[in-house]
């Protein structure tokens, strides 16, 4: 079993719709990393969070440290905002998941 | 803004070729990161320096491998020689420290046929 896992694999949405990817995790840590990555490689570091929640521009971020979960949220998706939703967990060094590939259609 | 930069951004060599990639991380920052990302995976750490230091090399094949930053600054990371299975996505990141935010290079990806 991974360490870090999310859901839904894959996404595809209409333009202007809320959506939510989730990471589960079973190790202890001192922070999740939520990036984004576009098709070519570079990789965004979106958020940076260990417990509550955080917020910018239409993405938010929650945590669940008790739950060991965390979700990523996109108000008012936009098909910019296509590409791999990336969760990772950093107990020691950062442990990534497989990611998620969100489509956004007009 | 300060980005971390990697060249080349794009390497083909042949199985068995020795092949390098060099990554120059934002100013300042003591941490520097190897990965390696596989098609359709999330990223692996290679390497990891504090400085000019390794801290964390366990995941670096090392009969293959190697990765240095011999003044703290800049980083090399070589295969010699490449096997087909090397084939990945090699990005590097930075950060002030262990624990800060990872800023990530556009990365290097190497085919090897």
């Amino acid at each position: 079993k991974n360490e870090v896992e999310q859901s839904p694999q894959n996404l595809t949405a209409q333009e202007g719709e809320f959506i939510t990817i989730n990471c589960s995790y079973s190790v202890g840590i001192s922070a999740l990393h939520w990036l984004q990555q576009h098709p070519g490689g570079g990789i965004v570091s979106l958020f940076m969070l260990s417990s509550g929640k955080k917020k910018h521009g239409r993405l938010i971020a929650t945590i669940n440290i008790q739950e060991k979960h965390s979700s990523l949220h996109i108000t008012a998706s936009h098909p910019r905002d296509s590409a791999v939703y990336i969760c990772a967990v950093n107990p020691d060094k950062l442990i990534f998941g497989t990611g998620t590939r969100l489509q956004v259609f007009p | 803004e300060a980005e971390v930069a990697q060249s080349p951004r794009y390497k083909i060599t042949e199985k068995s070729q020795a092949v390098a990639f060099w990554c120059d991380p934002i100013s300042g920052h003591a941490t520097l990161y190897w990965y390696r990302q596989i098609l359709g995976q999330g990223p692996e750490l290679l390497v990891q320096f504090q400085d000019e230091s390794v801290v964390d090399d366990s995941q670096l094949p090392k009969d293959r491998f190697s990765a240095e930053r011999l003044k703290g600054v800049d980083s090399t990371l070589k295969i010699q020689p490449a096997e087909l299975g090397d084939s990945a996505m090699y990005l590097c990141a930075s950060s002030l420290s262990r624990d800060y935010e990872q800023y990530f290079g556009p990365g290097t990806r190497l085919t090897v046929t």
